[in-house]
Parts: C-alpha cells; structure tokens; sequence
C-alpha cells in the first residue's frame, strides 16, 4: 500500500485566495483526520470521519475552514479566504476500526507527508 | 491546563546515554496510551504503544502510571539515529478514534 497521500505538498498563495488540500487515505481504513501543525500551538486535531461521516468537528477554527469525505477513498480541506495565519503544516491521517492488542485498545494512526501552506 | 503536557526540551545527550521523557494527561478517563516520533519535517510514526504494565521494545521502553496520569519514554544507549520529537499522545475511549498528541519533547543526541 502507498500509505495516506496527500496533495499538494507544498502550496503558497496569497491573502484572500482559496486554497483545497487533498487526501487520499489508506484502503481499508474507515477512520480519517485533519490535523493543523504550527509551532506555537503543536499539532492540532481539525476534524475527523468516520465511514465519511464527519464526528467531530471541534476543532475547526472559523467558518472559514470546511471539510468533505465525498467517498471512502478522498477528503479535501478547504479555506475561503485564506489569511496568514493559516499558514502551517497540514496532515491527513487514517486508522482501521478499533481493535485490542494484548488487552489495550489500539488505534495507530497513519499520517501522510503533510500540506506545507503558506499564505502571504 | 492542556489535556497532555510534555516538557518541550530540547534535551541535548551524548551518544550512549540514558534520557527519559515524562508526560502527563489531564482526563482520568483515557483508555489508550501511545509514543508517537515525528523527524524535522516529518510525518509523526507511531514509535510504540503503551500497557499498563509497562512494555519494552529493544532500547526503547514505556511506563504508564493511571494514578498519578504520567507516562513516561526511556531510550538506552541512545544512537545519533534517536533525534527527532517524541509525541506523547492519549485516546479516550468516549472520543472514537480521537487522538490528543502532546506538544512533543525534542532530542538531539550528539556524537
């Protein structure tokens, strides 16, 4: 397997602009995460799916964000407008259903190499 | 008060040593424990889960303490290989698939 792709890896725009990530997760994998990486706040948890259903969406930080799972194989997240403080690292991930392993639940999560953005 | 807090380092250790890495979680209720290790400009990598009992993984071992809501990371003999971030991160069972990472302690080992 390829693992978790996502697309672009690298993406610069300016103000204002919408900007679409892309994130195809591994086959299989029925769970699918949005994370946001920046120095000062860490990684942070966006929104995450469940069988393309979103669960939680706590973490998005202003309407200006949104998010789709249109199929089990592709998600996109999305900012109209973009701001400079947006600017980060974006990683998608995705793990297999809940499951144990000698008596603890286990969940990995599977990351992919990540959306540097930049907004100038 | 952050659900998991981690001292952010970095932590600076000649090669061979023994360092170790603490963490602590906030809610009493979290099922699954977890050492993630992310390189500069990395992905994260699930490095190793951790049992309640304590579990071991070659020079890398993991100790979870539900009493006092500590976890903590040794790395033995440690090689120039070992410098990355070590997230530490919590699952609570009520929250699914739900991972809360900790900030990340960073290591640099020097030769």
């Amino acid at each position: 397997d390829a693992g978790v792709i996502q697309s672009p890896r690298h993406e610069v725009t300016e103000m204002g602009q919408e900007v679409t990530l892309r994130c195809k997760p591994i086959s299989g994998h029925d769970y699918l995460f949005w994370y946001r990486q920046t120095m000062m706040r860490g990684l942070e948890l966006l929104i995450y799916f469940n069988n393309n259903v979103p669960i939680d969406d706590s973490g998005m930080p202003e309407d200006r964000f949104s998010a789709k799972m249109p199929n089990a194989s592709f998600s996109t997240l999305k900012i109209q407008p973009s701001e400079p403080r947006d600017s980060a690292v974006y990683f998608c991930a995705s793990s297999s259903p809940l499951g144990t392993s000698g008596g603890a639940v286990w969940n990995e999560q599977f990351f992919g190499p990540g959306t540097r953005l930049t907004v100038l | 008060r952050k659900e998991v807090e981690q001292d952010p380092g970095p932590f600076n250790v000649p090669e061979g040593a023994t360092v170790a890495f603490n963490c602590t979680y906030s809610n009493s209720a979290s099922q699954s424990f977890f050492w993630y290790r992310q390189d500069c400009r990395k992905e994260p990598k699930l490095l190793m889960s951790v049992y309640s009992s304590g579990n071991e993984d070659g020079r890398f071992t993991a100790q979870l303490n539900r009493a006092s809501q500590y976890i903590s990371l040794l790395i033995r003999d440690s090689k120039l290989s070992d410098s990355a971030t070590y997230l530490c991160v919590v699952n609570t069972s009520n929250q699914g698939g739900k991972l809360i990472f900790g900030q990340g302690t960073e290591l640099s080992v020097k030769p």
